[in-house]
């Protein structure tokens, strides 16, 4: 498996308080993603960064926001969690050729 | 817009029954295919991969894969599932030629029966 680890794996919050997700990778891998996996809808991308201090949205980014200060870690910050934002949180790296590897995802509940 | 399809939400086998998980894809362009899968609990891990070459495409634990492209199909099979094969099974599509983002497919859930 790729050098990729979340924290927390499990989070219970209430909904109007700030979460914030982190993602670390030992692989040096220029790409980072967040997606979010809900019954219904797979995979749905967050956001996503192509290198330190670059990032761009996904097709889900409302009422979230990134950041990468360092090539090996990629934080997902929930400003004010809702929720409708209660699901299952993978982070995936990968380099150019688009092959992603996923980490151990984070099951976020808010009440 | 780029999209990817699986059709079959649910599919229950029996042990030594034959697999074949439909995936059709929209894409313009070149595009590369995925199949990953998703155990109980899990995270998704790589089953194989589709860039260029041979259509065929031949995975980990039997899986394989036929890229066809003038039906935009990238259908999974294996001809003799096992219990351990209860996953969830996602398509995926990108462009080729440097970054562009993967698509993934909502997913088919694959129950075995021993």
């Amino acid at each position: 498996d790729a050098g990729i680890t979340q924290s927390p794996r499990h989070k219970v919050t209430e909904t109007g308080t700030p979460v914030t997700l982190r993602c670390h990778q030992t692989e040096n891998h220029r790409y980072m993603y967040w997606y979010r996996q809900d019954p219904g809808h797979g995979l749905r991308l967050i956001h996503y960064s192509y290198g330190v201090k670059d990032t761009d949205k996904g097709e889900v980014s409302d009422g979230y926001s990134v950041s990468r200060s360092k090539t090996e870690d990629f934080l997902l910050t929930l400003e004010s969690a809702t929720s409708s934002q209660t699901s299952v949180y993978f982070c995936a790296i990968s380099e150019i050729e688009e092959t992603q590897y996923f980490g151990p995802g984070t099951r976020l509940l808010v009440l | 817009a780029q999209s990817v399809s699986q059709h079959n939400h649910h599919v229950i086998l029996s042990e030594a029954a034959s697999l074949e998980l439909g995936c059709n894809y929209s894409y313009g362009g070149t595009v590369n295919l995925f199949w990953y899968v998703q155990y109980p609990g899990q995270h998704l891990q790589l089953l194989l991969k589709y860039f260029s070459g041979d259509p065929l495409v031949k995975g980990i634990k039997g899986f394989e894969a036929e890229f066809i492209k003038s039906k935009f199909s990238f259908n999974l099979r294996k001809p003799s599932v096992q219990w351990s094969d209860t996953a969830e099974y996602f398509c995926a599509a990108a462009g080729s030629g440097g970054y562009q983002k993967v698509t993934f497919g909502t997913g088919t859930k694959l129950q075995v029966i021993p």
